[in-house]
């Protein structure tokens, strides 16, 4: 069965810090994403990546990088948190691109006080 | 802003009736998908309808597409306490490699 795993499901942290979020998929995928969801705002693209040390900007990158070393690991670096960024942070992945099928990790409730 | 617009934004009923949700959207799509979302989870995957097909169907789940209208709409039968959910859909557009989420539509199923 095909896997995406989040490393946290519940973080809290403070203003001011640097936070990774770590996500890692076991099926081999290309492509991989980072989404974020605000209620009422559903999902929105923070960055993806098609292939090892790629990366793109998606719709909401600001205050965000990412680093894809490995195929089968996207992180997410905040930075220097803040409290904009309280939010559920969902990483996905897939076969044939981003416009096709995603996978998706269980979701990581960040929290920035 | 969104590309997808989820109707109603919430449903309540009873376990055994019918579910319909619909989906707007703006512009041409390759493809619009439907998601799952348990409360506080990740979402899930349930069905993908390419911009030349009309109609598709997986188990329970009844999915039409109208590009003339440019909306979509799911429909889950005879359901169950265990699809109480939200479900979203996304579009996948142009040459953009990546998908565009509506806001959702929370489906109360009660017994």
């Amino acid at each position: 069965d095909v896997k995406v795993t989040q490393s946290s499901r519940y973080l809290v942290k403070r203003t001011g810090e640097k936070v990774f979020l770590e996500c890692v998929q076991d099926m081999d995928h290309e492509n991989m994403f980072w989404y974020r969801q605000d209620p009422g705002l559903g999902l929105r693209l923070i960055y993806f990546s098609y292939d090892v040390k790629m990366k793109e900007k998606g719709d909401i990158p600001e205050g965000y990088s990412v680093s894809r070393e490995k195929k089968e690991r996207f992180s997410l670096i905040l930075e220097s948190a803040s409290t904009n960024q309280t939010s559920m942070y969902l990483c996905a992945s897939s076969f044939y691109g981003g416009g096709e099928k995603l996978f998706f990790g269980s979701g990581t409730q960040l929290s920035v006080l | 802003s969104q590309q997808g617009e989820e109707d109603p934004q919430a449903l309540s009923i009873q376990e055994g009736e019918n579910a319909t949700m619909n989906c707007s959207y703006k512009t041409s799509i390759n493809n619009l998908q439907w998601y799952r979302q348990n409360s506080g989870r990740g979402l899930v995957h349930l069905i993908l309808i390419r911009s030349n097909e009309r109609e598709k169907h997986s188990g329970r789940l009844r999915v039409t597409l109208d590009t003339s209208k440019k909306s979509s709409s799911l429909l889950i039968t005879a359901s169950r306490a265990a699809d109480t959910a939200s479900y979203f859909c996304a579009t996948a557009t142009g040459t953009a490699s990546k998908l565009t989420f509506g806001t959702g539509t929370r489906l109360q199923v009660t017994l």
